[in-house]
């Protein structure tokens, strides 16, 4: 049972153009949540899907983040017009069900460099 | 103030010494609470949950006080491979919530 896929690891940008992250989760997880983590910070929740369906995204920046968990395929986090700000590196992990008790399980992360 | 607070680092500790860790969280409709290690550039990874009652996993304790709103984590005879950063992770209405870490560095 593969883990929490994420791709690109590395991914590298100039300002402007537009960056997709994708994350598989682990087979039989229909949750996904999406953070970002800044140079020396911790992780800053940004938003949490099932299947089609957006449950909270009140930690994505109004402008130009999106993010999407179709019905088949991996969840898509997508950045328009870069910034160098936009530098940090962007975990996904998945759950089974809905999570207080059980744990979530990480993928290796996207490392965005904006440029 | 942050909903998850955790000590400033870096701890840098000898190897053996016994480590403490504390977190505190504002928020009092958090459902449960987590421990989890981070090393330089890799994914977070569950070291442990936390419970009210206490648990224990080899030389790692846990603790939770709910009217404290306060969790800590206890690591004996601290080992070289211990070096990592620690995070105190809150869930709270399906959201995991995560303090900002605290370093460690274990000196041999």
């Amino acid at each position: 049972n593969a883990g929490v896929m994420q791709n690109p690891r590395h991914l590298v940008r100039r300002r402007g153009q537009e960056a997709r992250l994708r994350c598989s989760p682990m087979k039989g997880h229909s949750h996904v949540y999406w953070y970002r983590q800044l140079p020396e910070e911790g992780l800053k929740f940004m938003v949490y899907l099932q299947k089609e369906n957006i449950i909270d995204e009140s930690g994505m920046p109004k402008e130009r983040f999106s993010a999407e968990f179709p019905k088949e395929g991996p969840s898509i986090l997508r950045i328009q017009q870069v910034v160098r700000g936009d530098s940090a590196a962007y975990f996904c992990a998945s759950s089974p069900q809905r999570t207080p008790e059980t744990e979530a399980f990480f993928g290796q992360g996207t490392r965005l460099t904006v440029v | 103030r942050k909903e998850v607070e955790q000590d400033p680092g870096p701890f840098n500790v000898p190897e053996g010494a016994t480590v403490a860790f504390n977190c505190t969280y504002s928020n009092s409709a958090s459902q449960s609470f987590f421990w989890y290690r981070q090393d330089c550039r890799k994914e977070p990874k569950l070291l442990m949950s936390v419970y009210s009652s206490g648990n224990e996993d080899g030389r790692f304790t846990a603790q939770l006080n709910r009217a404290s709103q306060y969790i800590s984590l206890l690591i004996r005879d601290s080992k070289l491979s211990d070096s990592a950063t620690y995070l105190c992770v809150v869930n709270r209405d399906d959201k995991i919530i995560f303090g900002k870490g605290t370093r460690l560095h274990i000196l041999p």
